[in-house]
């Protein structure tokens, strides 16, 4: 099974700033690499596929870059709204795979 | 829009059974692959089980592997999750997801989640 290691596993962060999340492949996963955000008490939602790619109705302040075995993830002004837990999901191959979750919480 | 509507948790004793249903609307169901993804307490998310879009093809997750069982009624637009000899480390939320293509892994939607509560 391919493992996702994600970091920070947790952030402290204020309105506006600038938040990078990185995600790291066990083994090299192609652009096969999806963010997901999650809100407490609330379901996942897909933010970006293919590595890059937005989900329609996603804003761009969120983007995505790496390919291979790594990958980060960028808010470009974090927003109120933006104050959630964040994973990554490998579909390179099954089963599938998130990595741990980063939670990005208010400073 | 999208909508993936489940249903079917609840309290369950250990060793029991139990059938989850996801109802779907606003696409083609029978042209998209569907997963079951679930989320323990204070958890991370955990991918269950996906089958192609037309049921021919399905792969499992090893914690659930010969327990569960993955189906769709494409006539009915609805997924089901049997779940047999259930565990304590069951008991999370069960999330439906849709599939942006057949069965590629990419998730694109996501249901609101039923909870199943494995316990004596």
């Amino acid at each position: 099974d391919i493992q996702m290691t994600q970091s920070p596993s947790s952030l402290s962060a204020s309105v506006g700033d600038r938040v990078t999340i990185t995600c790291r492949a066990s083994q090299g996963i192609s652009n096969d690499l999806a963010w997901i955000q999650q809100k407490p008490g609330k379901a996942p939602k897909s933010l970006i596929y293919a590595a890059s790619s937005l989900q329609s109705g996603v804003p761009s302040k969120f983007s995505g870059s790496g390919s291979g075995t790594d990958f980060t993830l960028t808010i470009s002004s974090l927003q109120p709204e933006d104050f959630a837990t964040y994973y990554c999901q490998q579909y390179n191959s099954y089963p599938l795979t998130f990595g741990g979750g980063t939670k990005v919480e208010m400073k | 829009q999208v909508q993936l509507v489940e249903s079917g948790g609840g309290v369950v004793q250990p060793g029991r059974s139990l059938r989850l249903s996801c109802a779907a609307s606003a696409f083609t169901f029978s042209n998209y692959g569907m997963h079951w993804v679930r989320q323990a307490p204070g958890k991370g998310l955990e991918w269950v089980a996906v089958i192609s879009y037309d049921g021919s093809n399905k792969f499992y997750g090893d914690s659930v592997k010969g327990r569960f069982t993955i189906s769709r009624d494409n006539s009915k637009n609805t997924l089901y999750l049997q779940m047999n000899s259930l565990r304590a480390e069951d008991t999370a939320m069960y999330y439906c997801a849709k599939d942006s293509g057949r069965y590629s892994g990419a998730i694109d939607y996501w249901g609101q989640g039923t909870l199943v509560t494995v316990s004596s």
